[in-house]
């Protein structure tokens, strides 16, 4: 297992096209979390997963964003219709939740940089 | 709302300097405090907690809960410590542990 991986590395769209990404968590992690991160800011958090339910999607998510974990395994964020103001690194992190309130920690992954042109 | 604040965007210091990058943090509940660092061409990483209470590569941090802070030192630089750090927050009540970062500070070691 390599850690979290996410593709593509860098992705150039034009303003209206849709763009999705992937992330492959590492394999033994229920939880997958989605962050996204523009200059000169921290990373600021967009949904997460448990296995294959969404549980959470924070306002900044708009209606043209979704996000999938279909088998509770990799998970992709698609944007539709994407703004200039899209332009961000999109993060995905991964961890084990074992359901006794001990967070274990994060692993992050490389994160996908999208620039709308 | 919670909101963490890094007041400094870029510290710089000379190796062997001690270095202090500060965090505030407002959040009505119970917090939990982290210190993320990325390195160059390196993804985010945790660097320490503050309930691990240990020191990391050198570094430490102490939660503050009277002034809200938690601030990351290390007595001696060097110039790998040269990367962005971020303090983050979570509700430790909650069960979505998800994390609200600060801005980071890059934090330059110079020879």
């Amino acid at each position: 297992d390599t850690g979290v991986s996410q593709d593509p590395r860098h992705k150039i769209t034009k303003r209206g096209q849709n763009v999705t990404f992937r992330c492959d968590p590492i394999s033994e992690h229920n939880r997958l979390y989605w962050y996204r991160q523009t200059l000169g800011q921290g990373p600021e958090f967009l949904t997460y997963f448990q296995n294959e339910a969404q549980l959470e999607k924070s306002r900044l998510l708009s209606d043209r964003f979704s996000a999938e974990r279909p088998k509770g395994s990799f998970s992709t964020l698609e944007i539709q219709r994407t703004e200039q103001g899209d332009s961000a690194m999109y993060l995905c992190a991964s961890s084990l939740n074992i359901g006794t309130g001990l967070f274990l920690g994060y692993t992050f992954g490389s994160g996908t940089r999208l620039t709308v042109v | 709302a919670q909101r963490v604040t890094q007041p400094e965007k870029l510290l710089s210091v000379f190796k062997g300097a001690p270095v202090e990058l500060k965090c505030n943090y407002s959040y009505s509940g119970s917090p939990e405090l982290f210190w993320y660092v990325q390195y160059s061409r390196q993804r985010l990483q945790l660097l320490l907690r503050h309930i691990s209470r240990e020191s990391i590569k050198g570094f430490t941090a102490d939660l503050n809960k009277g002034e809200t802070s938690f601030h990351l030192k290390k007595p001696f630089a060097q110039e790998e410590d040269s990367a962005m750090y971020y303090c983050a927050l979570m509700d430790s009540g909650g069960s979505n542990y998800k994390l609200t970062f600060g801005k980071g500070t890059l934090l330059t070691v110079n020879p």
